[in-house]
């Protein structure tokens, strides 16, 4: 246990739905990143949030995706109208400012579109 | 649990032997290079990282070798165990963009009892 949570591990949904997904990071990490991944494949960056400012998107995530994280604590990432190529696991890592290179990683939550 | 590193290259060692894991990486500028474990059902795992500026960096068990002439990482455990075994990822990061973390190709390593 990295002490980074997410919820829910799992989570199927009918195509067309919106889902959304929580990481409640380690307390004192005032960096937190989400990361998708699919089979076979390393984690790809999506958006990132010092303190409760969204400061990075990656062009992956789409005008279907928000992410937030109002009071700089756990974040937030929905996904409006599901497709099926949004099936894979998403990842979030939280990091201490002063400690820039290790990040921890909660368990994921694997989203199945059908 | 699920798998994470299908149709992944896989090394396959004798436990008690060493493992080389290799990663070639594209971006000169990065400041930082990891490597990470990933379990099956699990997130990935921080084990090491080099600064940009060395060449050798030694943990416990674990030697990362950075040669930026051809752009290649690589991890080296000693003493390979079974729990040694998962998939690993090797990861850049920019000091100018955030500390997000690109993540490379991984290898699956296969420990033999």
């Amino acid at each position: 246990d990295t002490g980074v949570s997410q919820n829910p591990r799992h989570k199927i949904t009918k195509r067309g739905q919106n889902v959304t997904f929580r990481c409640d990071p380690i307390s004192e990490h005032n960096r937190l990143y989400w990361y998708r991944q699919t089979l076979g494949q390393g984690p790809e960056f999506l958006t990132y949030f010092q303190n409760e400012a969204q400061l990075e998107k990656s062009r992956l995530l789409s005008d279907r995706f928000s992410a937030e994280r109002p009071k700089g604590s756990f974040s937030t990432l929905e996904i409006q109208r599901t497709e099926q190529g949004d099936s894979a696991m998403y990842l979030c890592a939280s990091s201490l400012e002063s400690v820039n290179t290790e990040a921890f990683f909660g368990q994921g939550t694997r989203l199945t579109v059908v | 649990g699920e798998s994470v590193g299908l149709h992944l290259p896989t090394l396959s060692v004798q436990e008690g032997d060493n493992s080389i894991i290799n990663c070639a990486y594209s971006n000169s500028a990065s400041d930082y290079f990891i490597w990470y474990k990933q379990e099956s059902g699990k997130g990935p795992q921080f084990i090491i990282d080099i600064r940009s500026n060395m060449d050798k960096r030694q943990g416990q068990r674990v030697t990362v070798l950075l040669n930026k002439t051809v752009k290649h990482l690589s991890l080296q455990i000693a003493a390979t165990q079974p729990g040694d075994s998962a998939v690993y990822f090797c990861a850049e990061i920019s000091m100018d963009s955030s500390y997000k973390l690109i993540f490379g190709s991984g290898t699956r390593l296969l420990v033999r009892p």
